[in-house]
């Protein structure tokens, strides 16, 4: 399978705890953007890197959230502290060089804070 | 005012049945306009793409944009109930950011 591939699917923790998500793109693809979708909505936008540079931070990214792509390759998402109001889909793309701005979605992991 | 704008529904239809699904926007500077399936507990899955005004056809999904009345359309040709899902309108400027609408649910009755 060449898409997008992100681990784990799902994750439950308790408040407090720190959780980190893993996205690996598709091949060659040096776009990798991070989404969150809550129940009902569409997704929202978190944060983008080209290749290892982190380009744009939302103002949804608290302190908590840190995400890195050290080698240009996949990347991570760190949620410190974790609350209730965390839980939700985080959603990984990936998108080819400059040329194509159509995004990839991954299968998404959940996150359920109790 | 969210940027884009979409009925979340749902809406029923028959199966066989033309489909028209239709978002609005308020970014004049949004030049790119996608259309993302997405079934149940599953990621968004692109389907139409399309940069500016203009129609766009791949095999049963036509999709639309309109600038001057800053309209998105999807029409699905022919429905099958395994088109029954979410579906998300989109747009973009330049700066790669996805602006979502927050999707309308479709179910097509067999």
């Amino acid at each position: 399978d060449t898409g997008v591939s992100q681990d784990p699917r799902h994750k439950i923790t308790k408040r407090g705890q720190n959780v980190t998500f893993r996205c690996d793109p598709i091949s060659e693809h040096n776009r990798l953007y991070w989404y969150r979708q809550t129940l009902g909505q569409g997704p929202e936008f978190l944060t983008y890197f080209q290749n290892e540079a982190q380009l744009e931070k939302s103002r949804l990214l608290s302190d908590r959230f840190s995400a890195e792509r050290p080698k240009g390759s996949f990347s991570t998402l760190e949620i410190q502290r974790t609350e209730q109001g965390d839980s939700a889909m985080y959603l990984c793309a990936s998108s080819p060089p400059a040329g194509s701005s159509e995004q990839y979605f991954g299968p998404g992991t959940r996150l359920t804070v109790t | 005012q969210k940027e884009v704008e979409q009925d979340p529904g749902p809406l029923s239809v028959p199966e066989g049945a033309i489909v028209s699904l239709n978002c609005t926007y308020s970014n004049s500077a949004f030049q790119y306009f996608m259309w993302y399936r997405q079934y149940s507990r599953k990621g968004p899955e692109l389907l139409m793409y399309t940069y500016s005004s203009g129609n766009k056809e791949d095999g049963r999904f036509t999709a639309q944009v309109d600038k001057s009345s800053k309209y998105i359309s999807l029409f699905i040709r022919d429905s099958q109930p395994s088109d029954s899902a979410t579906y998300l309108c989109a747009s973009m400027n330049r700066d790669d950011k996805i602006i979502f609408g927050k999707g309308t649910r479709l179910h097509i009755l067999p």
